[in-house]
C-alpha cells in the first residue's frame, strides 16, 4: 500500500499562503491523493483531491509533481479558523477490487496571528 | 451536504461489555469504514463495507467485529471490550464511485474502565 509522509507540524502567518507538503512517493498509477483537515474534537473534513493535474477549489489548491510523488496543499490566505491538523491520504485498491482509504499522521498547522 | 451521524459522542463502558457504535448516513452511499484515532498514531482503519452484508478487515480489525444489515447503517461492536479499546471511533462513508472523498461523523469518544 502507497504510504504519505508529511511534516508533524507547521506556523503560518495570517494572511499569508500556506503550503503543506505531503511525500507519496510509492503511490501507483490509479491512486488518488486527498487532503483533509480536523480541527479539535471534529471529524475530518475534505479539503480536495487530484490524480495528477493541479487542481483548485473554493478552499484550497493542490499541486501534484509530475512524477506524482509528492503533492503540496495550498491555503491561500490562512485565517486562524485554518489552524488544524492536515492530513494528506491516498486512497489505495485492495486485494479484493474495493479501494481502502490510507491516513498517515498528518501535519500540525498553526496560523499565527 | 452529506451527513454522517454517530449515535453517541461520549460513551463510558466497563471491562467486557458488549459495545455497539452506530454510524447512519443519508446520502445512499455503497461504502461506509470505521477508523480509531489515537495520539501520535493518526487514523487506523478497522473495517469497512461495500455493499450491504458485505465487510472487509481493515488494518486493526482484532477484537472488533461489524454489521451492515441495511445500506445506511454501519456498526461497529466490541464483543468484550477493553482498556486498550478506549479511543475515538470515526465512522466515514462514500460513493462506491472511483474518485468519491469520503465524508465523516464526528466521532464517538470511547472510555473503557
Amino acid at each position: 500500500d502507497a504510504k504519505t509522509t508529511q511534516p508533524p507540524s507547521m506556523d503560518c502567518a495570517e494572511g499569508r499562503a500556506a503550503n503543506l507538503p505531503c511525500n507519496h512517493s510509492t503511490i501507483s498509477g490509479n491512486e488518488y491523493v486527498y487532503w483533509y483537515r480536523q480541527i479539535h474534537s471534529q471529524g475530518p473534513q475534505y479539503i480536495i483531491h487530484g490524480l495528477k493535474n493541479n487542481e483548485t477549489n473554493e478552499m484550497a489548491s493542490l499541486i501534484i509533481t509530475e512524477d506524482r510523488k509528492s503533492s503540496t496543499l495550498i491555503l491561500p490566505h490562512a485565517t486562524l479558523r485554518d489552524t488544524a491538523v492536515y492530513y494528506c491520504i491516498v486512497r489505495a485498491v485492495t486485494t479484493s477490487g474495493t479501494y481502502k482509504y490510507i491516513f498517515g499522521t498528518g501535519t500540525r498547522l498553526k496560523v499565527l496571528a | 451536504d452529506v451527513k454522517v451521524t454517530q449515535s453517541s459522542r461520549y460513551l463510558v463502558k466497563r471491562t467486557g461489555e458488549k459495545v455497539f457504535l452506530e454510524c447512519v448516513q443519508d446520502m445512499d452511499h455503497e461504502n461506509m469504514f470505521w477508523y480509531r484515532q489515537d495520539p501520535g498514531l493518526g487514523l487506523r482503519l478497522i473495517y469497512f463495507s461495500y455493499d450491504v452484508k458485505m465487510k472487509e478487515k481493515g488494518d486493526i480489525p482484532e477484537g472488533y467485529s461489524v454489521s451492515r444489515e441495511k445500506k445506511e447503517r454501519f456498526s461497529l461492536i466490541l464483543e468484550s471490550a477493553s482498556t486498550n479499546q478506549t479511543s475515538m471511533y470515526l465512522c466515514a462513508s462514500s460513493l462506491g464511485s472511483y474518485n468519491s472523498p469520503l465524508h465523516f461523523g464526528n466521532g464517538t469518544r470511547l472510555t473503557v474502565t
